[in-house]
């Protein structure tokens, strides 16, 4: 069974505007990861955020962790047509490297 | 200077037959993986290896077989090949498990089809 559930499972915006998706898991964590996946290519590391940490940046892309909620988030801000990728979020139980993937959340930037 | 490349990308080959995905990393790291990503974009862990020692064997049916003959590299070889085989499967290593989280990174992925 999947740990991780990503929402909106599709998103639609405009160049510019900010994207926002939320993951959602079951069981307690180590450590939860981004991915981005480009059609046809491989799985690309976004952010990996720790159990401990609460918010995580790089560059464009901004991570909460709510370990109560069992919540991520992953927001880009100003997208771009480049950004259009499927991103999933993976947990991590133990940090072992037995990452969980979720069902994804499958992003199209329009210019 | 691709940090973990699989070959090969593509791989179309009939029922029964017996089939070998290879996998190579030089980022220097103990720990590799196989993953398994279905028609429907599910990520599933199928093995790990820590320095050529098996560490996480999900259920996987036993016509698969990985193997590492060192710790930069991890084959996956599959026997008896079924239609239920065909998915895109991504080998993928990270610095020693253990650790309060390490990055773990993908190669570009194999598709396999089995007609």
């Amino acid at each position: 069974s999947q740990q991780g559930e990503e929402d909106p499972q599709a998103l639609s915006i405009q160049e510019g505007e900010n994207a926002t998706m939320n993951c959602s898991y079951k069981t307690s964590i180590n450590n939860l990861q981004w991915y981005r996946q480009n059609s046809g290519r491989g799985l690309v590391h976004l952010i990996l955020i720790r159990s401990n940490e609460r918010e995580k940046h790089s560059g464009r892309l901004r991570v909460t962790l709510d370990t109560s909620k069992k919540s991520s988030s992953l927001l880009i801000t100003a997208s771009r047509a480049a950004d259009t990728a499927s991103y999933f979020c993976a947990t991590d139980r133990q940090g072992w490297g037995k990452l969980q993937f979720g069902a994804g959340t499958q992003v199209v930037v329009t210019p | 200077d691709t940090a973990v490349s699989q070959t090969p990308k593509y791989l179309v080959t009939q029922m029964g037959n017996d089939k070998s995905i290879k996998c190579e990393q030089n980022l220097g790291h103990d720990t590799m993986y196989w993953y398994k990503q279905d028609s429907k974009k599910f990520l599933k862990i199928m093995f790990s290896y820590n320095n050529k020692e098996l560490i996480i064997n999900e259920t996987v049916p036993n016509r698969f077989s990985p193997k590492s003959p060192d710790k930069a590299h991890l084959n996956l070889h599959i026997n008896s090949l079924e239609l239920g085989d065909s998915a895109v499967y991504f080998c993928a290593s990270s610095q020693e498990p253990g650790s309060s989280g390490n990055t773990i990174y993908f190669g570009e992925g194999s598709w396999l089809t089995v007609v």
